[in-house]
């Protein structure tokens, strides 16, 4: 059963980079057939798709946010991380990591509130 | 970009009723829409992939259907555990968009 499990700061100030990982467990990023991603929901609001990698690092990016996030992946760990840059009130959600299978994502972490505030 | 207008944004049925929700796509997406289901404080679960393909273990009362830009997420007998909110979800040129969801509460 592959499990994913989102980590980082939960509280991040404006103009700062928020930074998070996802561990996975269950299976294997490097044994490729999927594809990695995140996902965000602001609060109270609906999902909203940041981007995804695949394991040998080929990246696919939400153009509203490209400028602004980097995802990578660092299979000896079984992690992939998310970068997302010049943060602001707006950024503040609950993040996802999921994993993606046919461009459906089948398995999903608990998701990280990430708060961004001076 | 693929927008997607999903409606309605919520509905209220009783417990046996069936419930339909519709998703539309901007423009022709064939079959590549995903729904899903997101109960309080939880993350998404797949429950349809490629419009009309059940993921293994969920309940045969959920169902979709469509192609093109109209597409329709049914469930054929309303249980109280599926009081929840529906997002459907496109695929287009390696990038996705999520419709704006529907919640169901039980009248």
């Amino acid at each position: 059963q592959v499990q994913l499990q989102e980590s980082g700061p939960g509280l991040v100030k404006p103009s700062q980079t928020l930074s998070l990982t996802c561990t996975v467990s269950g299976g294997s990023i490097s044994s490729g057939g999927y594809y990695w991603s995140w996902i965000r929901q602001h609060p109270g609001k609906g999902l909203e798709w940041i981007g995804y990698i695949y394991y040998s690092g080929s990246t696919y990016y939400n153009p509203s946010l490209k400028s602004r996030v980097t995802i990578s992946v660092d299979t000896s760990k079984n992690q992939f991380s998310l970068k997302l840059s010049s943060v602001t009130a707006a950024d503040t959600a609950v993040y996802y990591c999921a994993r993606v299978s046919a461009a459906a994502a089948d398995y999903w972490g608990q998701g990280t509130l990430v708060t961004v505030s001076s | 970009d693929i927008q997607m207008t999903q409606s309605p944004s919520s509905l209220s049925a009783s417990v046996g009723d069936r419930v339909t929700i519709t998703c539309q796509a901007s423009q022709d997406i064939s079959n590549y829409l995903n729904w899903y289901q997101q109960k309080p404080g939880k993350a998404p679960k797949l429950l349809i992939y490629d419009a009309s393909n059940l993921e293994t273990g969920v309940p045969s009362r959920f169902s979709g259907s469509g192609s093109g830009t109209d597409f329709t997420f049914t469930i054929s007998s309303l249980q109280p555990e599926d009081i929840a909110t529906y997002y459907c979800q496109q695929y287009d040129n390696l990038r996705w968009t999520f419709g704006q969801g529907t919640k169901v509460e039980i009248k």
